[in-house]
Order: C-alpha cells, then structure tokens, then sequence
C-alpha cells in the first residue's frame, strides 16, 4: 500500500525568506502522480503544484518549486519569496495513474506561518 | 463559475440521528469522491464514484453512506452518527477518475458528533 509522510508539524518562515517542505512517499509503482496542495484558514483546498513520475525535470509554478528524487521517494516543495498569504497548512499528496481508484492518498499535513 | 458545493458548512448533532451532508458540482465531471481530514493524520478517502449509479469503498468507510443517482450529486449519509465520525469533511470531482488535473474540492464540512 502507499503511503505519503510529511515529517514536519510546524514551520515557520520570515516574509520574503526561503522555505522548504519535505515529504517522502512509499510505492512500488514506477508510475503516478505527486501534488502539493494549500489550506488557507479558509479550509479551501488549492492545488500548488503537480508533478508526474515519468518527468525528471521538477514542475515549477511561479514562486513555487519541487524537488522530485524519484529514487530516494522524495517530493518536497520550496517556496521562494514568502509571502503572508502563504500562510496555510501544506498537504503532500500521492496518486496512481488512470486505471487506478483515483484515489488521493495525503501525508499528514506541514502547517507553515510566514511572518512579517 | 465552476464549483463544489458542500451543504452545511458546519454542522453539530448527536449521536445517533441520521444526518445527510449534500455535494453538488456544476462541471458535468464523471468522477466524485468523499474524503475526511483528521489532525495529524491528513485526508483520507471515505467513497468514491466513477460515475451515476457506480459506487466503492475507499479507506474508511465504515459508518458512511452514499449514492450516486444523478452525476452532479454525492451525497454522504451517516445514518447513525458516533462521536468518531466528528471530523472535518471534503466533497471532491474530477472530470474522470484519475484526473486530478482539473480537481475541485468543496470548502468542506465541520461536522462535530456529541
């Protein structure tokens, strides 16, 4: 079965400053799909960035980046020039390709505070 | 505007009366699923519906409910609620199973059980 951990309860981060999220993830599929995505106190859920298995370049979107090392199972994501509204908690989260359940499997959640 | 809309955004009850909490999306999307999320333990997958009338258990099903009669409603039925139901719960679609490209979620449920 897969699993997605994210190691880190708490971060925080000085505005305009550099941060990064970890998260590892357990499979023996050689092919799927990894997400970030964003909780706002809103409690709406944002997707930030995807990235398939298959690609070795890391996605990218604006500020937002990931560092995917496929052989270590690792997909963390780093946030450049943080911003107040960056402010949420970050989930990280695992799905298997078209054919599968379609299931989103999501790591326990990393709550970031940028700071002014 | 495309959305997913969850009905009530917050909800308290009590052990044991039926409660039903509405999921309706206007995107013409096949694929539907419930999820609830849990301090420390992220979102989980409680069912999932590839399409009308095609229904399956996800990861913690036990104590839900739901149906699929018409595509852009997923209901999810407790039908006797516990105290370990209280959670904080999220309505899902994608155009078709495995897509997540194009995944919307609801703004989510407080439900609380005492």
């Amino acid at each position: 079965a897969q699993t997605v951990t994210q190691s880190q309860p708490e971060m925080s981060v000085q505005e305009a400053e550099t941060v990064t999220l970890s998260c590892t993830y357990d499979t023996s599929e050689n092919n799927y799909y990894l997400f970030w995505y964003k909780q706002p106190p809103s409690r709406q859920m944002i997707l930030v960035i995807r990235q398939e298995a298959y690609k070795q370049q890391n996605a990218t979107e604006n500020r937002f980046s990931v560092n995917f090392q496929k052989a270590a199972k690792s997909f963390s994501l780093k946030i450049s020039d943080s911003q107040l509204g960056d402010t949420a908690m970050y989930f990280c989260a695992f799905m298997m390709p078209p054919g599968n359940t379609g299931k989103l499997i999501f790591g326990q959640g990393t709550t970031l505070q940028v700071k002014p | 505007e495309a959305q997913v809309t969850q009905n009530p955004r917050y909800l308290i009850t009590v052990t044991g009366k039926k409660l039903t909490v509405t999921c309706s999306q206007n995107m013409n999307h096949e694929y539907m699923s419930w999820y609830r999320q849990d301090p420390g333990l992220g979102l989980r997958q409680i069912y999932y519906s590839m399409n009308v009338e095609v229904t399956d258990k996800g990861d913690v099903p036990e104590g839900y409910k739901v149906s699929r009669k018409e595509k852009r409603n997923f209901p999810l039925i407790l039908e006797s609620p516990s105290p370990n139901q209280t959670s904080l719960y999220f309505c899902a679609s994608s155009p078709r199973q495995g897509d997540y490209t194009e995944a919307f979620f609801g703004q989510g449920t407080r439900l609380t059980v005492v």
